[in-house]
């Protein structure tokens, strides 16, 4: 199964920790998307990367909060010092191409990684 | 300012009976429009989609329809089955990628 695989499933941080989520896109695909999906809220755009560059980081935090998709290895979101309000589902998305093609026939997603800080 | 609205936030349907999900968008170059399942502990899964250039697409069970002068789009389910309860999301999509509703939980009735 060469879906998009994000680890881990659940994370368990303390307030002040730091959390590492990490995501492996589809073979073949390039383009990395982060959505987070805060309780009764819709998937919110966080991040677009393609290999070692962010291409649009519109719906990051302005603080804590990075993103990387290095030249080698999985797309890593790390949210520094971490609050109660983190507290959410974190999905990746990988496609082929952004914009029309890629829009059409949609994102792969991940199963998410549940961040929960306590 | 949600450029995506889905104003059910759920919808009970008996099973056998069609299930009608609704979303409005408000920016009228959006090229593309899809649908996304996901049920709980999952990510979501590709359902369905239709270019602006059309106003039905069908697949199986599953309808899209899209009126472009109202900005208002919906899917059909027809007959809706038990397997169909999830979360449904809306989304919009252009150059600049996809834009997703809040979602609408759709419970099948037995």
């Amino acid at each position: 199964n060469a879906g998009v695989m994000q680890n881990p499933r659940h994370l368990v941080r303390r307030r002040g920790q730091e959390a590492r989520l990490r995501c492996s896109p589809m073979k073949g695909h390039s383009h990395v998307y982060w959505y987070r999906q805060l309780p009764e809220e819709g998937l919110k755009f966080m991040v677009y990367l393609q290999k070692e560059n962010i291409i649009d980081e519109s719906g990051m935090p302005k603080e804590r909060f990075s993103a990387e998709f290095p030249k080698e290895g999985p797309s890593i979101l790390r949210i520094q010092q971490v609050v109660r309000g983190d507290s959410a589902a974190y999905f990746c998305a990988s496609s082929v191409r952004r914009g029309r093609q890629g829009t059409l026939y949609g994102y792969t997603f991940g199963s998410g990684t549940r961040l929960t800080v306590v | 300012d949600q450029q995506v609205k889905q104003n059910s936030p759920s919808l009970s349907v008996q099973e056998g009976r069609i299930s009608i999900l609704n979303c409005d968008y408000t920016n009228s170059m959006f090229d593309y429009f899809l649908w996304y399942k996901k049920y709980p502990a999952e990510g979501p899964t590709f359902l369905i989609s239709i270019s602006s250039i059309k106003d039905k697409n069908e697949d199986g069970r599953f309808t899209v329809f899209l009126n472009k002068s109202a900005k208002h789009l919906s899917l059909h389910i027809v007959p809706s089955q038990p397997g169909d309860s999830a979360v449904y999301f809306c989304a919009t999509g252009g150059a600049d990628g996809l834009t997703f509703g809040k979602g609408t939980h759709l419970i099948i009735q037995p």
